[in-house]
């Protein structure tokens, strides 16, 4: 039972333009939400965070938005640059102090030059 | 500073045979977390420590699997008996308090044959 669901595995966005990643979530009990970035042999590296108190958080050229009505998040990245090409990771947990993340499978990110 | 530590970044043995996975965290974090990730998903919740006690460790599949950290620093996660399911990719996280971000190693990519 997938309780956090990203449902496109790719994304192909060109650079300078915005990149959306999606994700979609079934727990009710969940109210604090992550974005993770994953490179080829490396460890997950946390990108931005939100509490299910707001509907928006920014940082930089990151935002994430949260739909606690529709169960849905989505990262928006502007622009985009090659470096953010990837695997995006969303996580979710019950509460700030939760220790236990449910990832989605994850979204690969390409930014076309 | 140095980040998660994991050791050794490949593991390839033989099914039925007994490995240790060695996790070094960021200096001074008092939480430490095990995941596994398989090929195509997101990383799956293990086990998690605070100090040196296993505060939740809900997310070990079976009595194969065991976890210490006894100094509250390093852990090993151990794995009895491996079967050829057990491959993945297993990532340890560490925060410098319960409720802080989580910050992932490289992870140890485990194959059994």
């Amino acid at each position: 039972d997938q309780q956090v669901k990203q449902n496109s595995p790719s994304l192909s966005v060109q650079e300078g333009r915005i990149s959306i990643l999606n994700c979609d979530y079934t727990n009710s009990m969940f109210d604090y939400f992550l974005w993770y970035k994953k490179y080829p042999a490396e460890g997950p590296t946390f990108l931005i965070s939100i509490s299910s108190i707001k509907d928006k958080n920014e940082d930089g050229r990151f935002t994430v938005f949260l739909n606690k009505s529709a169960k849905h998040l989505s990262l928006h990245i502007v622009p985009s640059q090659p470096g953010d090409s990837a695997v995006y990771f969303c996580a979710a947990s019950e509460g700030q102090g939760a220790q236990k993340l449910v990832f989605g499978q994850g979204t690969r990110l390409t930014i076309n030059p | 500073g140095a980040g998660v530590s994991q050791t050794p970044s490949n593991k390839v043995t033989e099914k039925g045979k007994y490995v240790e996975l060695r996790c070094d965290p960021i200096s001074g974090h008092t939480a430490l977390y095990w995941y596994r990730q398989s090929l195509g998903q997101g990383p799956e919740f293990l086990i998690y420590f605070q100090g040196t006690g296993a505060a939740d460790d809900s997310g070990l599949p079976n009595d194969r699997f065991f976890a210490v950290r006894p100094e509250g620093s390093v852990s090993t996660l151990k794995i009895q008996r491996t079967e050829r399911g057990d491959s993945a990719v297993y990532l340890c996280a560490s925060s410098l308090t319960a409720d802080s971000a989580q910050h992932f190693g490289d992870g140890t990519r485990l194959s059994i044959l």
